[in-house]
């Protein structure tokens, strides 16, 4: 069965810190990741997708995949009380599969001033 | 970018009614789209996919009678709870996948209040 963890949390950080937050699959042929934000009671929004082994950078957002170890990370950098969310890790199975993304629980942050 | 409209937002009904609610694609067209629920501070959970011009793939534990699902075209799907409880409550959330395979978008949710 395809899992995908994530530290439920709360994981707080003030603000200007860096934010880290980890990701762990079971599938190893999985090839797409994605983060996504939920503000409470909002839908998820997408905020980073990575497909290759390294770091893929956007503004304050950093996404980190290892393929080998069967992670994804994602670093915010500067981080400000609006960054305060839910952050979902989803996961996309191996091409030729069924194309639908497996979530983790989700993260959440708490940036406090 | 992609936009997918819900409607509605939020809704209230009576047991033992049924509430229809709509997940159209504005700016593309979708093969598929998902449905999912959400419980407050829980996951999301994968309901069903719908398929445009065929029958939804519902997941386990779902029950397709009463989670109705149409996909009439590229760009509409809706969901139908039908004669809703009050354990049906909660957030429901469509996705739409654009036909390539990154290309997902989620809707606004809707949340339902069963009383």
């Amino acid at each position: 069965q395809k899992e995908v963890e994530q530290n439920s949390g709360p994981l707080s950080v003030p603000e200007g810190a860096i934010a880290s937050l980890n990701c762990t699959y079971s599938d190893r042929g999985s090839q797409s990741f994605f983060w996504y934000r939920q503000y409470s009671g909002k839908s998820p929004e997408l905020i980073m997708s990575i497909y290759s082994n390294g770091d893929k950078e956007d503004g304050r957002f950093t996404a980190q995949l290892n393929k080998a170890s069967q992670y994804v990370s994602l670093l915010i950098r500067d981080s400000q009380p609006s960054d305060s969310a839910t952050y979902l890790c989803a996961v996309m199975p191996p091409s030729g599969g069924s194309y639908i993304p497996t979530f983790g629980r989700g993260t959440s942050l708490i940036v406090h001033p | 970018g992609a936009v997918v409209s819900q409607h509605p937002s939020r809704v209230i009904c009576k047991s033992g009614t049924s509430v229809k609610i709509e997940c159209r694609s504005l700016d593309f067209q979708a093969t598929t789209m998902f449905w999912y629920r959400q419980f407050p501070k829980q996951s999301l959970m994968l309901m069903a996919t719908s398929n445009e011009g065929s029958k939804a793939t519902y997941e386990q534990g779902v029950e397709k009678d009463k989670f109705l699902i149409n996909h009439a075209s590229l760009t509409l799907s809706t969901l139908t709870v039908t004669s809703a409880h009050p354990e049906d409550s909660s957030f429901y959330i469509c996705s739409a996948r654009r036909g390539e395979v990154n290309g997902y978008t989620f809707g606004s949710g809707t949340r339902l209040t069963v009383v």
